[in-house]
């Protein structure tokens, strides 16, 4: 079965500042795809960013970026210049031959003036 | 606009009792999930359903129940057999694109036994 690890459970970040957020996975498939969701106070979660195991080539969304280093199964986040509204519970996720998601446990970022 | 709705936001029921929550999703997705959120667990899949009149257990379905009689609709029942009902609830759906099963969530439901 596939694990998802998210080995710090709190992280804190001045504001402006940059932060990642480390994710590793344990899986014996190929083909996979990998999430970043966020679930602010408001407890909604939104999809932040994706990566597909087959490209290369790291996503980027704005200030939000991965570093994905498949040999080492590793998935972390890179948030830059951060900004208060970032302050979250961050959930790594991963998604292989089947439909279902697994999910890390969850890392809370503060982000402090 | 569309999107996911579950109602309501708060749920208090006493022990004992079965209770039903509701998710609506306007997004013409094929599959929804449900998923149940406790501190410091991260997110467990309830049940899942790909299809109408059809759905699958996920890892902690003892004690729920679902039922998926329209494409829009899959609400999920917490019977008096679950032991720990008391947590927040999140519903999904997706769409398949080529094999990605991208996720949408709705706004979850805090259900509280006592």
């Amino acid at each position: 079965a596939q694990t998802v690890t998210q080995s710090q459970p709190e992280m804190s970040v001045q504001e402006a500042e940059t932060v990642t957020l480390s994710c590793t996975y344990d899986t014996s498939e190929s083909d996979y795809y990998l999430f970043w969701y966020k679930q602010p106070p408001s407890r909604q979660m939104i999809l932040v960013i994706r990566q597909e195991a087959y490209k290369q080539q790291n996503a980027t969304e704005n200030r939000f970026s991965v570093n994905f280093q498949k040999a080492a199964k590793s998935f972390s986040l890179k948030i830059s210049d951060s900004q208060l509204g970032d302050a979250a519970m961050y959930f790594c996720a991963y998604q292989g031959g089947s439909e279902k998601l697994v999910f890390g446990k969850g890392m809370k970022l503060t982000v402090n003036p | 606009d569309g999107g996911i709705t579950q109602s309501p936001k708060y749920l208090f029921r006493k022990e004992g009792q079965n209770v039903t929550l509701s998710c609506e999703q306007n997004l013409n997705h094929d599959a929804m999930y449900w998923y149940r959120q406790d501190p410091g667990q991260g997110l467990r899949l309830i049940y899942y359903s790909q299809i109408v009149n059809d759905f699958q257990k996920g890892d902690i379905a003892e004690g729920y129940s679902v039922s998926r009689e329209k494409k829009e609709s899959f609400p999920l029942t917490v019977t008096s057999a679950q032991k720990n009902p008391t947590a927040f609830y999140l519903c999904a759906s997706s769409i398949a694109r080529v094999s990605i099963y991208e996720q949408y969530f709705g706004p979850g439901t805090r259900l509280t036994v006592t």
